[in-house]
Protein backbone atom coordinates (compact mmCIF):
# COMPACT_ATOMS: atom_id res chain seq x y z
CA UNK A 1 0.00 0.00 0.00
CA UNK A 2 1.58 3.37 -0.69
CA UNK A 3 2.22 5.17 2.23
CA UNK A 4 0.43 9.20 3.81
CA UNK A 5 3.10 11.50 6.27
CA UNK A 6 0.79 13.63 8.26
CA UNK A 7 1.74 15.62 10.89
CA UNK A 8 1.11 14.79 14.43
CA UNK A 9 -0.56 17.16 15.64
CA UNK A 10 -1.84 20.49 14.79
CA UNK A 11 -3.34 23.36 16.26
CA UNK A 12 -6.41 26.21 15.84
CA UNK A 13 -7.52 29.07 16.54
CA UNK A 14 -11.76 29.02 16.47
CA UNK A 15 -13.15 30.13 13.59
CA UNK A 16 -10.38 30.62 11.20
CA UNK A 17 -9.10 28.18 8.66
CA UNK A 18 -7.38 24.90 8.85
CA UNK A 19 -5.29 23.51 6.26
CA UNK A 20 -4.19 19.72 6.95
CA UNK A 21 -0.99 18.74 5.16
CA UNK A 22 -0.55 15.08 3.66
CA UNK A 23 2.49 13.85 1.81
CA UNK A 24 1.99 10.93 -0.63
CA UNK A 25 4.78 10.80 -2.87
CA UNK A 26 4.89 6.79 -3.59
CA UNK A 27 1.05 7.70 -5.17
CA UNK A 28 0.19 5.08 -7.82
CA UNK A 29 -2.38 6.62 -10.86
CA UNK A 30 -5.25 4.37 -9.44
CA UNK A 31 -5.05 5.67 -5.80
CA UNK A 32 -7.86 7.44 -4.35
CA UNK A 33 -7.31 10.27 -1.51
CA UNK A 34 -9.56 9.77 1.46
CA UNK A 35 -9.56 11.61 4.15
CA UNK A 36 -11.65 10.65 7.58
CA UNK A 37 -11.82 11.70 11.11
CA UNK A 38 -11.94 10.51 14.94
CA UNK A 39 -13.83 12.94 17.45
CA UNK A 40 -13.15 11.49 21.00
CA UNK A 41 -14.25 8.38 21.90
CA UNK A 42 -16.26 7.94 18.70
CA UNK A 43 -15.61 5.70 15.17
CA UNK A 44 -14.05 7.29 12.27
CA UNK A 45 -15.93 9.60 10.28
CA UNK A 46 -15.51 10.12 6.14
CA UNK A 47 -15.03 13.19 5.66
CA UNK A 48 -13.45 13.81 2.15
CA UNK A 49 -12.13 11.88 -1.18
CA UNK A 50 -10.88 12.73 -4.84
CA UNK A 51 -8.71 11.86 -7.23
CA UNK A 52 -7.31 14.27 -9.19
CA UNK A 53 -9.62 17.31 -8.99
CA UNK A 54 -10.18 19.49 -6.08
CA UNK A 55 -12.97 18.72 -4.33
CA UNK A 56 -15.52 20.66 -2.10
CA UNK A 57 -18.44 19.17 0.04
CA UNK A 58 -20.27 20.38 3.14
CA UNK A 59 -17.55 20.00 5.56
CA UNK A 60 -14.40 20.67 4.30
CA UNK A 61 -12.28 20.69 0.71
CA UNK A 62 -9.36 19.02 -0.81
CA UNK A 63 -6.91 20.45 -2.50
CA UNK A 64 -4.78 17.83 -4.65
CA UNK A 65 -1.27 18.92 -6.07
CA UNK A 66 -1.21 18.73 -9.84
CA UNK A 67 1.42 15.90 -9.35
CA UNK A 68 -0.82 14.33 -6.99
CA UNK A 69 1.95 13.68 -4.40
CA UNK A 70 0.41 16.17 -1.49
CA UNK A 71 -2.42 17.05 -0.71
CA UNK A 72 -4.60 19.60 1.63
CA UNK A 73 -7.44 19.25 3.80
CA UNK A 74 -9.06 22.56 4.18
CA UNK A 75 -11.70 23.29 6.86
CA UNK A 76 -12.79 26.94 6.19
CA UNK A 77 -13.95 28.00 9.66
CA UNK A 78 -13.12 25.91 12.62
CA UNK A 79 -14.98 25.40 15.28
CA UNK A 80 -14.48 23.49 18.85
CA UNK A 81 -16.16 20.25 17.03
CA UNK A 82 -13.39 19.77 14.41
CA UNK A 83 -11.03 18.79 17.49
CA UNK A 84 -10.50 15.34 16.63
CA UNK A 85 -7.67 13.08 14.36
CA UNK A 86 -7.60 13.35 10.86
CA UNK A 87 -6.48 10.80 8.92
CA UNK A 88 -5.04 10.87 5.02
CA UNK A 89 -5.77 7.48 3.70
CA UNK A 90 -4.61 6.59 -0.10
CA UNK A 91 -7.49 3.44 -1.29
CA UNK A 92 -7.13 1.77 -4.64
CA UNK A 93 -10.88 1.31 -5.53
CA UNK A 94 -12.50 -1.81 -4.34
CA UNK A 95 -9.86 -1.99 -1.67
CA UNK A 96 -10.10 -1.79 1.98
CA UNK A 97 -9.12 1.18 3.98
CA UNK A 98 -5.75 0.71 5.79
CA UNK A 99 -5.23 3.95 8.20
CA UNK A 100 -2.34 5.22 9.57
CA UNK A 101 -0.64 7.22 12.62
CA UNK A 102 -3.18 10.72 11.28
CA UNK A 103 -3.29 14.27 12.62
CA UNK A 104 -4.27 15.20 15.73
CA UNK A 105 -6.15 18.74 15.42
CA UNK A 106 -6.74 20.84 18.62
CA UNK A 107 -9.03 24.13 18.41
CA UNK A 108 -8.64 26.83 20.73
CA UNK A 109 -11.24 28.68 21.85
CA UNK B 1 -31.86 3.93 8.45
CA UNK B 2 -30.38 2.68 11.54
CA UNK B 3 -27.17 2.77 9.73
CA UNK B 4 -24.24 0.39 11.26
CA UNK B 5 -24.96 -1.28 14.87
CA UNK B 6 -22.65 -3.10 17.06
CA UNK B 7 -23.51 -4.97 20.19
CA UNK B 8 -22.44 -5.25 22.54
CA UNK B 9 -20.70 -1.62 23.46
CA UNK B 10 -18.78 -2.92 26.33
CA UNK B 11 -17.46 -6.62 27.28
CA UNK B 12 -15.74 -8.14 29.82
CA UNK B 13 -13.50 -11.50 29.21
CA UNK B 14 -11.58 -13.95 31.21
CA UNK B 15 -8.59 -14.96 29.15
CA UNK B 16 -9.66 -18.00 27.41
CA UNK B 17 -13.05 -17.59 26.87
CA UNK B 18 -14.87 -16.84 23.43
CA UNK B 19 -17.71 -14.55 22.01
CA UNK B 20 -19.10 -13.04 19.24
CA UNK B 21 -18.79 -9.33 18.69
CA UNK B 22 -21.93 -8.41 16.36
CA UNK B 23 -21.59 -5.77 13.53
CA UNK B 24 -24.77 -4.99 11.40
CA UNK B 25 -25.75 -2.79 8.28
CA UNK B 26 -29.76 -2.15 6.80
CA UNK B 27 -27.93 -0.19 4.06
CA UNK B 28 -27.73 -2.63 1.63
CA UNK B 29 -23.64 -1.90 1.86
CA UNK B 30 -21.41 -4.96 0.18
CA UNK B 31 -17.83 -3.80 1.77
CA UNK B 32 -18.05 -4.53 5.50
CA UNK B 33 -14.64 -4.60 7.61
CA UNK B 34 -13.60 -5.19 11.23
CA UNK B 35 -10.99 -2.74 12.96
CA UNK B 36 -9.11 -2.58 16.24
CA UNK B 37 -7.70 0.61 18.05
CA UNK B 38 -5.58 0.28 20.78
CA UNK B 39 -5.48 3.18 23.14
CA UNK B 40 -3.91 6.09 21.76
CA UNK B 41 -3.26 4.05 18.22
CA UNK B 42 -4.62 4.09 14.89
CA UNK B 43 -7.37 1.69 13.50
CA UNK B 44 -6.23 -2.04 12.04
CA UNK B 45 -7.96 -4.26 9.49
CA UNK B 46 -8.65 -7.32 11.00
CA UNK B 47 -10.88 -9.06 8.48
CA UNK B 48 -12.82 -7.61 5.79
CA UNK B 49 -15.42 -8.52 2.97
CA UNK B 50 -16.60 -7.80 -0.27
CA UNK B 51 -19.93 -9.57 0.11
CA UNK B 52 -22.15 -12.88 1.24
CA UNK B 53 -19.88 -15.60 1.34
CA UNK B 54 -16.36 -13.27 0.57
CA UNK B 55 -13.90 -12.86 3.42
CA UNK B 56 -10.41 -12.14 3.64
CA UNK B 57 -7.69 -11.07 5.92
CA UNK B 58 -6.02 -7.52 7.07
CA UNK B 59 -3.13 -6.53 9.14
CA UNK B 60 -4.03 -8.34 12.32
CA UNK B 61 -6.34 -11.27 11.45
CA UNK B 62 -4.49 -13.67 14.32
CA UNK B 63 -6.78 -14.66 17.12
CA UNK B 64 -10.20 -13.44 15.27
CA UNK B 65 -12.41 -15.81 12.40
CA UNK B 66 -15.39 -14.13 10.45
CA UNK B 67 -17.94 -15.25 8.37
CA UNK B 68 -20.35 -13.37 6.08
CA UNK B 69 -23.90 -15.22 5.64
CA UNK B 70 -25.86 -12.75 4.66
CA UNK B 71 -25.29 -8.80 3.47
CA UNK B 72 -26.69 -7.52 6.35
CA UNK B 73 -24.34 -9.01 9.20
CA UNK B 74 -20.60 -9.45 9.59
CA UNK B 75 -19.41 -10.87 13.33
CA UNK B 76 -16.17 -11.19 14.48
CA UNK B 77 -15.80 -14.32 16.38
CA UNK B 78 -12.78 -14.24 19.07
CA UNK B 79 -11.48 -17.21 19.30
CA UNK B 80 -9.60 -17.52 23.03
CA UNK B 81 -9.66 -14.17 24.23
CA UNK B 82 -5.72 -12.92 25.02
CA UNK B 83 -5.09 -9.65 27.13
CA UNK B 84 -3.26 -8.52 24.01
CA UNK B 85 -7.00 -8.33 22.11
CA UNK B 86 -7.77 -5.78 24.87
CA UNK B 87 -8.93 -2.93 22.48
CA UNK B 88 -11.97 -0.80 20.97
CA UNK B 89 -13.79 -2.42 17.80
CA UNK B 90 -15.56 -1.24 14.95
CA UNK B 91 -17.20 -1.97 12.24
CA UNK B 92 -17.64 -0.39 9.06
CA UNK B 93 -19.38 -0.53 5.46
CA UNK B 94 -19.42 0.97 2.29
CA UNK B 95 -21.68 0.43 -1.11
CA UNK B 96 -20.09 -1.27 -4.25
CA UNK B 97 -19.06 1.62 -5.83
CA UNK B 98 -17.65 5.06 -5.00
CA UNK B 99 -20.56 7.51 -4.78
CA UNK B 100 -19.68 10.56 -3.36
CA UNK B 101 -19.09 9.19 0.09
CA UNK B 102 -17.15 6.30 2.18
CA UNK B 103 -17.13 4.01 4.52
CA UNK B 104 -19.78 3.93 7.37
CA UNK B 105 -18.67 3.30 11.14
CA UNK B 106 -20.30 1.77 13.89
CA UNK B 107 -20.10 2.98 17.07
CA UNK B 108 -17.66 0.62 18.29
CA UNK B 109 -17.34 -2.35 21.34
CA UNK B 110 -14.86 -2.05 23.95
CA UNK B 111 -13.42 -5.08 24.89
CA UNK B 112 -11.21 -5.77 28.13
CA UNK B 113 -9.77 -9.13 28.86
CA UNK B 114 -8.80 -9.80 32.03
Amino acid sequence: DAKTTQPNSMESNEEEPVHLPCNHSTISGTDYIHWYRQLPSQGPEYVIHGLTSNVNNRMASLAIAEDRKSSTLILHRATLRDAAVYYCILRERNTPLVFGKGTRLSVIA
Amino acid sequence: NAGVTQTPKFQVLKTGQSMTLQCAQDMNHEYMSWYRQDPGMGLRLIHYSVGAGITDQGEVPNGYNVSRSTTEDFPLRLLSAAPSQTSVYFCASRPPLDRGHGYTFGSGTRLTVV
